[in-house]
């Protein structure tokens, strides 16, 4: 089994429409979480850390279930910008960062 | 600010050649880490220094060596290239091994091994 896992997609969007999409987790241990953002062919950047409480920047909501081990994305107002491959990571003890296979959106006009 | 660059950004290789992929940052940052990412896995970790003199295996070592001689510089070599080593590669630096670190990635070296 996978660390961290994800839905692949693509998650096809319409402009200005909300997306959701989550990220389970297998190391009841892991202690930090992470939203990367990687376009194509590109190097993946920091899009957003994960809090307990979960957190918004902007259009942006991440959300964190320690119960049930997995994190979510929710993007709104969906732009053509924000198409691309959202990666999911986790620290795991010993504090290296554990990548999932990442989830496609594409954002359509 | 020029961050974490790696050179080259394409490469092929026969099977058996050796190669070193260079990864640099200016940031001073402790930790720097090697990537590969290939379809549908996500990236996984070769090796990683914690400081300078100081490195250690990742989730997929093999075939792979790495030297940390100076805080800024972490080369990648490939002792015998293999077509299974085809794959995109990521260096990365962050500050600090630790909790809500940010990692900063290179451009990526696509590699190719025929």
């Amino acid at each position: 089994r996978k660390e961290v896992e994800q839905d692949p997609g693509p998650f096809n969007v319409p402009e200005g429409a909300t997306v959701a999409f989550n990220c389970t987790y297998s190391n009841s241990a892991s202690q930090s979480f992470f939203w990367y953002r990687q376009d194509c062919r590109k190097e993946p950047k920091l899009l957003m850390s994960v809090y307990s409480s979960g957190n918004e920047d902007g259009r942006f909501t991440a959300q964190l279930n320690r119960a049930s081990q997995y994190i979510s994305l929710l993007i709104r107002d969906s732009k053509l910008s924000d198409s691309a491959t959202y990666l999911c990571v986790v620290t795991t003890p010993g504090r290296k960062l554990q990548f999932g296979a990442g989830t496609q959106v594409v954002v359509t006009p | 600010n020029a961050g974490v660059t790696q050179t080259p950004k394409f490469q092929v290789l026969k099977t058996g050649q050796s190669m070193t992929l260079q990864c640099a940052q200016d940031m001073n940052h402790e930790y720097m880490s090697w990537y590969r990412q290939d379809p549908g896995m996500g990236l996984r970790l070769i090796h990683y220094s914690v400081g300078a003199g100081i490195t250690d295996q990742g989730e997929v070592p093999n075939g792979y060596n790495v030297s940390r001689s100076t805080t800024e510089d972490f080369p990648l070599r490939l002792l015998s290239a293999a077509p299974s080593q085809t794959s995109v590669y990521f260096c990365a630096s962050s500050r600090r091994l630790g909790l809500n670190t940010e990692a900063f990635f290179g451009q990526g070296t696509r590699l190719t091994v025929v």
